[in-house]
């Protein structure tokens, strides 16, 4: 079925760096965008960017222009989202979200199930 | 950046209330791309609303949407206990950015 499944939980240390893998299934993925909106513990949501991934370009927000990196594997209909520099703050639920109906205009209307990440020493 | 603010914070109602949400963006912004979303504990966020007033596939008749310009607003005609959650707004027209969010506890 029409689906995005997103990599498993993480631990990790400030400092390093944090790869989260996002892959689609059902549909053509190189049709859709795809974003990736964070969520802190108790939070709202905060977008972090988007991957065309017919060609693999990205545009960040402003927040994390200098820290994300996003990319995708075409041969696997997988994104990845690379946050490098962690500290505490980025703590939070990491989701990619697409928009598969084309009468949605944009709005996220398929959603990964998250992936948790915890940044402690 | 479109900045979005939602009121009231946390709105807590019975079963068969009505709900009304707003959001209010600081700069115009289209109705044809803006959406409200539903998030329960422990899950993603689902769509409800896109457009300003369209329901997306398989959500219930009691929500709408409705605003235009900086003004919008979600409605719940009859809330339901599963109507618990915090609802968000977003906007996609320029840029992309949510609000804060407002929680509906259903007494």
């Amino acid at each position: 079925q029409v689906q995005l499944v997103q990599s498993g939980a993480e631990v990790k240390k400030p400092g390093a760096s944090l790869n989260v893998s996002c892959r689609a299934s059902g549909y053509t993925f190189t049709n859709y965008y795809i974003h990736w909106v964070r969520q802190a513990p108790g939070q709202g949501l905060d977008w972090m960017g988007i991957i065309n991934p017919s060609d693999g370009s990205a545009s960040y927000a402003d927040n994390f222009q200098v820290r994300v990196t996003m990319t995708r594997d075409t041969s696997t209909s997988t994104v990845f989202m690379e946050l490098s520099g962690l500290r505490s703050e980025d703590t939070a639920v990491y989701y990619c979200a697409t928009t598969i109906v084309p009468t949605a205009m944009g709005a996220f209307d398929l959603w990964g199930q998250g992936t948790m990440v915890t940044v402690s020493s | 950046e479109v900045e979005l603010t939602q009121s009231p914070g946390t709105l807590s109602l019975s079963p068969g209330e009505r709900a009304t949400l707003s959001c209010w963006a600081s700069q115009s912004v289209s109705s044809s791309y803006f959406a409200w979303y539903q998030q329960k504990p422990g899950q993603a966020p689902r769509l409800l609303i896109y457009g300003a007033s369209s329901r997306a596939t398989g959500i219930a008749d009691r929500f709408s949407g409705s605003g235009s310009g900086t003004d919008f607003t979600l409605t719940i005609s009859r809330l339901e206990p599963e109507d618990s959650a915090i609802y968000y707004c977003q906007q996609y027209g320029t840029g992309f950015t949510f609000g804060p969010g407002t929680k509906v506890d259903i007494k």
